[in-house]
């Protein structure tokens, strides 16, 4: 059966390091793959799309890979801050229109 | 700009009652696409409406259903309420898919059924 894993339910890092999170997925094949931030309460927020043929997306302290080979995506967010800290959703979507959402790995950057 | 507009932000209703929730999308968007969010099973699509047709289907039964105005405005609606369809109910307005453009969600509506 389709599989969309993330790493950890929950991750804890020091201000300032890198946060790495991992999206995997099994029995799928996703022509696209996108990245979300939500708070406790609101709804989900975009951050970056990538496409199958994409390697790699940056936007500012935000990178996303995507290996389809390893059907596996990497989302790091550098120079982490306290506000960073929040639950991030991977999201992948299929050339059939289907769309699937990993279960969020709760990042949370201390001082 | 407005963001995307969910209507109302909370409702209870009781089992067996059928319910239906708004969404008016960003101006200019056309793509509307629902969602429903629960602890046990995280975030799910439901369906997308493109130019008032369904374009997108999840694996939800028939009793969810929804609907797109010519202004873009979605509904969507849940007959015959089980215990389980309480959740946080989503939606997203896009330009054009929500498959492969940036989405931008509302606040949601908090389904309480009782």
């Amino acid at each position: 059966s389709q599989k969309i894993e993330q790493n950890s339910e929950a991750l804890n890092i020091q201000e300032g390091k890198t946060a790495t999170l991992t999206c995997n997925y099994t029995n799928y094949s996703p022509a696209y793959l996108q990245w979300y931030r939500q708070d406790p309460g609101r709804g989900p927020v975009f951050l970056l799309l990538i496409r199958e043929n994409e390697k790699e997306k940056r936007k500012e302290r935000l990178k996303v890979t995507f290996d389809t080979t390893l059907k596996q995506s990497l989302f790091h967010i550098t120079a982490s801050q306290p506000a960073d800290s929040a639950t991030y959703l991977c999201a992948l979507a299929s050339n059939n229109n289907d769309m699937r959402f990993g279960a969020g790995t709760r990042l949370t950057v201390k001082p | 700009k407005a963001g995307v507009t969910q209507t109302p932000r909370y409702l209870i209703k009781t089992r067996g009652q059928q319910v239906t929730l708004s969404c008016s999308p960003i101006s200019g968007h056309r793509s509307v696409s629902w969602y429903q969010q629960t602890p046990g099973q995280g975030l799910q699509f439901l369906f997308e409406y493109f130019s008032e047709t369904q374009r997108n289907k999840g694996n939800f039964p028939g009793r969810f259903s929804g609907r797109q105005f010519s202004n873009s405005r979605s509904e969507m609606n849940v007959s015959t309420l089980e215990l389980g369809d309480s959740a946080l109910y989503l939606c997203a307005s896009s330009l054009v898919a929500v498959m492969n453009t940036e989405a931008f969600f509302g606040q949601g509506t908090r389904l309480t059924v009782v």
